[in-house]
């Protein structure tokens, strides 16, 4: 079993939909979690960090569920612009040196 | 935010040569780099970790003679691909952590195109 696995897609949702993805991880001891977005041929960008409480940064939600090991991304309202392959992360250590990709997913918004 | 530079963003050789891909951290200090690839449609594969000051620490089946890692300092780390050859080619990243040793910050890229 992967480290960190994620449905890849493609999802193809019109403007305006709104889209959750799942990303599972095998290591409980995982300490950190993360969001990244990676547009085409470009260096991935840090979306958001996902705590055990929640988090939300405008039309963006992300969800920890430690007990299932899981972690979500939510995006409502759906842009064009957010088209790109959305990457979990995980943490392995406190030291941050030990860090899982997913193999991402990948969006696309339709107009 | 932090800023991570990568040099060059785009290299075409020919079979043979050597390329030496650079990545600075621009705004901190980088005390830990780390350098991957990319096959298209592929996620990130990591294939080594640098420490400033040590050697390179590096993922099962990367080969540490054939990709050469130099972190010199805390704002600059190396990575040099010897006797390139086509199935080198490949989009390399190298990325740094800022002093929380939390987040990930990357460079834009390196496409290397081996011919």
């Amino acid at each position: 079993r992967k480290e960190v696995e994620q449905d890849p897609g493609p999802f193809n949702v019109p403007e305006g939909a709104t889209v959750a993805f799942n990303c599972t991880y095998s290591n409980s001891a995982s300490q950190s979690f993360f969001w990244y977005r990676q547009d085409c041929r470009k260096e991935p960008k840090l979306l958001m960090s996902v705590y055990s409480s929640g988090n939300e940064d405008g039309r963006f939600t992300a969800q920890l569920n430690r007990a299932s090991q899981y972690i979500s991304l939510l995006i409502r309202d759906s842009k064009l612009s957010d088209s790109a392959t959305y990457l979990c992360v995980v943490g392995l250590d406190n030291y941050g040196q030990n860090f899982v990709f997913g193999p991402g997913t990948r969006l696309s918004v339709l107009p | 935010g932090a800023v991570v530079s990568q040099h060059p963003s785009r290299v075409i050789c020919k079979s043979g040569t050597s390329v030496k891909i650079e990545c600075r951290s621009l705004d901190f200090q980088a005390t830990t780099m780390f350098w991957y690839r990319q096959f298209p449609k592929q996620s990130l594969m990591l294939m080594a970790t640098s420490n400033e000051g040590s050697k390179a620490t590096y993922e099962q089946g990367v080969e540490k003679d054939k990709f050469l890692i130099n972190h010199a300092s805390l704002t600059l780390s190396t990575l040099t691909v010897t006797s390139a050859h086509p199935e080198d080619s490949s989009f390399y990243i190298c990325s740094a952590q800022d002093r929380t040793n939390e987040k990930l910050f990357f460079g834009s890229g390196t496409q290397l195109s081996v011919l």
